[in-house]
């Protein structure tokens, strides 16, 4: 079974500060790996795809990068705002055609 | 462009009581999936919709049920209801059955059963 963990749970930045937020998975045999964000009591926004023959994804400020080797992902946000408080969930694609999330990092950025 | 639509936004259900909810998704996409997701946790897998059959399904009861319609949408049932069945409901769509290009989630729905 795969499992994916986030670490840290929950972090707090001053605005302005680089985020780094990190996601590990037991199965390196994935497809795909996919960053989200979320905001309190609502849906999913996808923010990243990352396939598993790929090293990193950019987007904006954002830069997701991939070691399927060692079961390791990283969210780098550059130069925090306000506005990226939200929890952001990691998930991982395996051959069964589905999405193994994780519990997701928990950041607030203080103005 | 819309993207993956859910229906309603917000629900109260008394337990026992049975529930539909409902996923339209994303333009151009033909396989939906349904998630659950506790208060503190990441979504949990219920099943998976292509060419109007359940094609997986995750750990779940058979009180968990479903159905894709020729135009793509879907519908989530659950019966019975528990008080354990308060979560927050999401819909994804993607492109292939696959989920090459990744997933596109809804604002999902909020069932609160009492």
């Amino acid at each position: 079974k795969q499992e994916v963990t986030q670490i840290p749970a929950a972090l707090s930045v001053p605005e302005g500060e680089n985020l780094v937020l990190n996601c590990s998975f037991t199965d390196s045999a994935i497809y795909n790996l996919q960053w989200f964000r979320q905001d309190p009591g609502k849906g999913l926004t996808s923010l990243l795809l990352i396939q598993s023959s790929q090293r990193e994804q950019t987007s904006g400020r954002l830069n997701a990068s991939l070691d399927k080797s060692s079961g390791r992902s990283t969210l780098y946000i550059a130069a925090s705002q306000p506005g990226d408080s939200a929890t952001y969930l990691c998930a991982v694609r395996k051959g069964n055609n589905r999405l193994a999330f994780g519990k997701g990092n928990q950041v607030v950025v203080i103005p | 462009d819309a993207g993956v639509t859910q229906s309603p936004t917000h629900l109260i259900k008394t337990r026992g009581q049975q529930v539909t909810l409902r996923c339209s998704p994303k333009s151009g996409h033909d396989t939906v999936s349904w998630y659950q997701q506790a208060l503190g946790q990441g979504p949990q897998f219920i099943f998976q919709y292509y060419e109007e059959e359940e094609r997986q399904r995750g750990n779940f009861p058979d009180r968990f049920s479903g159905h894709q319609f020729p135009n793509y949408s879907s519908e989530l049932n659950v019966n019975a209801l528990l008080l354990g069945d308060s979560a927050l409901y999401l819909c994804a769509s993607s492109l292939d059955f696959q989920g090459n290009y990744g997933y596109t989630f809804g604002s999902g729905t909020r069932l609160t059963v009492v």
